[in-house]
């Protein structure tokens, strides 16, 4: 299958920081990838649909100024948590589409604390 | 937009036993159902999937089977081995339309014990 390369796995900062997680597409290219955050014991919730060259797409209730995303190329989006509080601390994970439809693969996955 | 729900929550079975887990949907539209299997703290893998085209698919020990008239697909598993043992989720999207979004269940703990 597709492989989809997240980078860090884990962060730890500071509150009022800001964080950049980043999403690769390493064999494939990918117009759009998908940003996801999981709660413990929770499933995947959709945050957005990044498309490359073009101004990412947010679901209903999620901030678009304090998590930015940007899908500057055809193999990397990033997803940046801007002035990050302990509520921000999540698992966010990200996903990109190969050549079959619908069938998507994900990113390792990204712990992120805030403290 | 579409909602999808999975039951039950958590699943213990004895190894050896069948474990299914169950799926409705709300989007008619909807015509891809995969489920994802995942380990504690790791990204979520694609072990079997299906298109609307069809009623059932199965792979070895993993099979899902769809009814579109009903809105709900399944996952069976036979012969379960405590390897078996993660967190299932179901999802479904419409690959014709849109950006093909997928809408996740809210999973299926599954332990299986030997």
């Amino acid at each position: 299958g597709a492989v989809v390369s997240q980078h860090p796995s884990r962060v730890i900062c500071k509150s009022g920081t800001s964080v950049k997680i980043e999403c690769r597409s390493l064999d494939f290219q990918a117009t759009t990838m998908f940003w996801y955050r999981q709660f413990p014991k929770q499933s995947l919730m959709l945050m957005a649909t990044s498309n490359e060259g073009s101004k990412a797409t947010y679901e209903q209730g999620v901030e678009k100024d304090k998590f930015l995303i940007n899908h500057a190329s055809l193999t990397l989006s990033t997803l940046t948590v801007t002035s990050a509080h302990p509520e921000d601390s999540s698992f966010y994970i990200c996903s990109a589409r190969a050549r079959t439809p619908g069938e998507l693969f994900f990113g390792e996955g990204s712990r992120l604390t805030v403290l | 937009g579409e909602n999808v729900e999975q039951h039950p929550s958590t699943l213990s079975v004895q190894e050896g036993d069948s474990a299914v887990i169950k799926c409705t949907y709300s989007d008619s539209a909807s015509n891809y159902f995969p489920w994802y299997k995942q380990e504690l703290g790791k990204r979520p893998q694609l072990i079997i999937d299906i298109r609307s085209n069809v009623g059932e698919k199965k792979d070895q020990r993993i099979a899902v089977t769809l009814n579109k008239t009903a809105k709900h697909f399944s996952l069976h598993i036979t012969e379960t081995q405590p390897e078996d043992s993660a967190v299932y989720f179901c999802a479904a999207s419409d690959v014709n339309t849109g950006f093909q979004k997928l809408v996740f269940g809210t999973g299926t703990r599954l332990l299986v014990s030997p």
